[in-house]
């Protein structure tokens, strides 16, 4: 299984400022997600990290809110820009290894209050 | 997203069976995935399911999966306290949709 670390673990923010979230990974993995659980929520697809192309965002996401790096296979970005309260939440990274079961492992996630 | 349903909160004492379930409206992955998650702490991966298969039991946990009534659930036996937790049914195969969490509180 993959062993993913994230960071910062946690953060308070002001509001309007921007923080970048990084996610490295202890071996190449192709797929890499970043993941939103707002409080007392599941977990909801923000995006898709395409290594060395741009991001593939889910409906209700934008790149200019949150813009994504992956400039390799070990190693990806998510930043949250302009923030408000609203963006108060866990934010997960998750790689999917190949393999028959193909399940998705997970970060610690990086718990950002925005105040 | 899919659109993945769970009851939200349920309540066992210890050494009961515990019965999570989910409903699904799509059935386009090749498996099916339990997940749990601790106060704060990231997601485990506690069992999965193949799509072809009805039931598969891994020591105290099974899972049972009705395709056609696209309803999937999970059995814990002998509930501990530690098994008190969210836990997640997850859909998916390129991409992963989760459902939405059933909180699980274990009484001594």
């Amino acid at each position: 299984s993959a062993v993913i670390s994230q960071k910062p673990s946690r953060d308070i923010c002001q509001r309007g400022t921007s923080l970048t979230i990084q996610c490295q990974v202890d071996s190449q993995v192709t797929m890499m997600f970043w993941y939103r659980q707002q409080p007392g929520q599941s977990l909801t697809l923000i995006a898709t990290a395409n290594q060395g192309s741009e991001a593939t965002y889910e409906s209700g996401f934008v790149i200019d809110k949150f813009p994504i790096s992956r400039p390799n296979l070990t190693f990806s970005t998510l930043t949250v820009s302009n923030m408000s309260p609203e963006d108060s939440s866990i934010y997960l990274c998750s790689v999917r290894q190949g393999g028959d079961t193909g399940e998705l492992f997970f970060g610690e996630g990086s718990r950002l209050t925005v105040l | 997203g899919e659109d993945v349903e769970q009851s939200l909160f349920l309540s066992v004492r210890e050494g009961d069976s515990s019965v999570i379930n989910c409903t699904y409206t799509d059935s386009s992955s090749t498996y099916l995935y339990w997940y749990k998650q601790e106060p704060g702490a990231g997601l485990q991966l506690l069992t999965y399911i193949f799509s072809n298969m009805d039931m598969k039991q891994d020591q105290r946990l099974t899972v049972l999966l009705n395709k056609k009534d696209k309803h999937l659930s999970l059995r814990i036996a002998d509930t501990q306290t530690g098994d008190s937790a969210i836990y997640f049914c997850a859909w998916g195969f390129n991409k992963f949709y989760f459902g939405s969490g059933t909180k699980l509180n274990v009484k001594p």
